[in-house]
């Protein structure tokens, strides 16, 4: 039973443009929600989070929409950039709960 | 600040042998987690422990999978005997413990291959 789902194993994106990662969760439980992103070699890195009282949350190039009604999110990237990219693992939790439960990741590619 | 720490970062045994995987949190951060990361997929809890005290080990193959966290600071996870499907990537992160959500604060992981 896959709680959260990233439907897109890969996305590739030219550079300056949006890149927008999807998200979708089935436990209405989840109150909580985070980015993560990560490179080869290296542990997943916090990028951005929103609970679930808000529907959008930014920071810097970086915003992040909640659906609660559809239970989606998205991660917005723009411009994008090469550095981003990464593999990015969307991740719920129930606050309080002390546990994250990670989709299967993204893996995004910014093209010159 | 130094960040979670884990050794070795890659690993080759055979079927069969044992194995372990040791880490250290970020100082001061009294959570730590041990996750599985297979192949294409996001990385799974095994264990969670406050202290010393696994909370939820409820994900962990206890037939042949254990952890400790004797002093509340460091971690051992090992795997006895280790099976061809135990090839994956273990993480392990950390986090504080106030409020009612912690960022965790993850590692480089150790990449295991059992032939």
């Amino acid at each position: 039973d896959q709680q959260v789902k990233q439907n897109s194993p890969s996305l590739s994106v030219q550079e300056g443009r949006i890149s927008i990662l999807n998200c979708d969760y089935t436990n209405s439980m989840f109150d909580y929600f985070l980015w993560y992103k990560k490179y080869p070699a290296e542990g997943p890195t916090f990028l951005i989070s929103i609970s679930s009282i808000k529907d959008k949350n930014e920071d810097g190039r970086f915003t992040v929409f909640l659906n609660k009604s559809a239970k989606h999110l998205s991660l917005h990237i723009v411009p994008s950039q090469p550095g981003d990219s990464a593999v990015y693992f969307c991740a719920a939790s129930v606050r309080g709960a002390q546990k994250l439960v990670f989709g299967q990741g993204t893996r995004l590619t910014i093209n010159p | 600040e130094a960040g979670v720490v884990q050794s070795p970062r890659y690993k080759i045994i055979e079927k069969k042998q044992p194995v372990a995987f040791w880490c250290n949190p970020i100082s001061g951060h009294n959570t730590l987690y041990w996750y599985l990361q297979n192949l294409g997929q996001g990385p799974e809890l095994l264990i969670r422990y406050e202290n010393e005290e696994a909370v939820d080990d409820s994900q962990l193959p206890k037939d042949r999978f254990s952890a400790e966290r004797l002093k509340g600071v460091d971690s051992t996870l090992k795997i006895q005997p280790a099976e061809l499907g135990d090839s994956a990537v273990y993480l392990c992160a950390s986090s504080s413990t106030s409020g009612f959500y912690n960022e965790q604060f993850f590692g480089p992981g150790t990449r295991l291959t059992v032939l």
